[in-house]
């Protein structure tokens, strides 16, 4: 049973150009969330996502992102015309029944902005 | 707003010392959550907590959650340098709603 994947591991963009990252949950899981992670600090909430339903974004800046959670297919965070301060690391979670159940973390995605 | 703050930000300890990290919300959780991430790695579940005065113990980690589920600690007995990494406390105030983190507590233990 594989973990929450994610990829790429490590992504590095121009300035101006898009970032997409991937995440496969964990087989039979069907929530999903995004964090973001900067060095040395905490993860802070972005999106929260339901198959083919976002069910909360209040975390995620509202212009540049946007996030899905496809019927087939892993889950998309998708940054347009990144800038520097968008490096971080994102995390994905994955959990079977939401928040109340233990949530699987994927290994992150650094991203570097150039 | 739902916040979750974490107390301290730093701890630096030698090996065989003990070790607490704290967790506080204003409003009252639905469950808490605890997880530690080691440098460069991803957070890896440690154990949830959901009922009012909870107390759970994993080997020298012990949990607790408080009686008004507002406030939750971790305390680690004897540490070893296996201990190291960041311990984030996470929780959500409703069923089926998001977790949210609290800043962590990034531990080092001196051998």
């Amino acid at each position: 049973n594989a973990g929450v994947m994610q990829n790429p591991r490590h992504l590095v963009r121009r300035r101006g150009q898009e970032a997409r990252l991937r995440c496969s949950p964990m087989k039979g899981h069907s929530h999903v969330y995004w964090y973001r992670q900067l060095p040395e600090e905490g993860l802070k909430f972005m999106v929260y996502l339901q198959k083919e339903n976002i069910i909360d974004e209040s975390g995620m800046p509202k212009e540049r992102f946007s996030a899905e959670f496809p019927k087939e297919g892993p889950s998309i965070l998708r940054i347009q015309q990144v800038v520097r301060g968008d490096s971080a690391a994102y995390f994905c979670a994955s959990s079977q029944k939401g928040a109340g159940t233990e949530a699987f973390f994927g290994q992150g995605t650094r991203l570097t902005v150039v | 707003g739902q916040q979750v703050m974490q107390i301290p930000q730093y701890q630096h300890v030698q090996e065989g010392e003990d070790f607490t990290t704290y967790c506080n919300s204003s409003t009252t959780l639905s469950n808490i959550q605890w997880y530690k991430q080691r440098p460069g790695g991803h957070p890896v579940f440690l154990i949830q907590l959901v009922k009012s005065g909870e107390v759970k113990k994993q080997k020298r980690l012990t949990f607790q959650f408080g009686e008004a589920k507002k406030n939750s600690s971790l305390h680690i007995t004897a540490t070893q340098t296996t201990d190291v990494g960041t311990y984030f406390c996470a929780g959500s105030y409703n069923q089926g709603g998001k977790l949210i983190f609290g800043q962590g507590t990034e531990l080092s233990v001196k051998p």
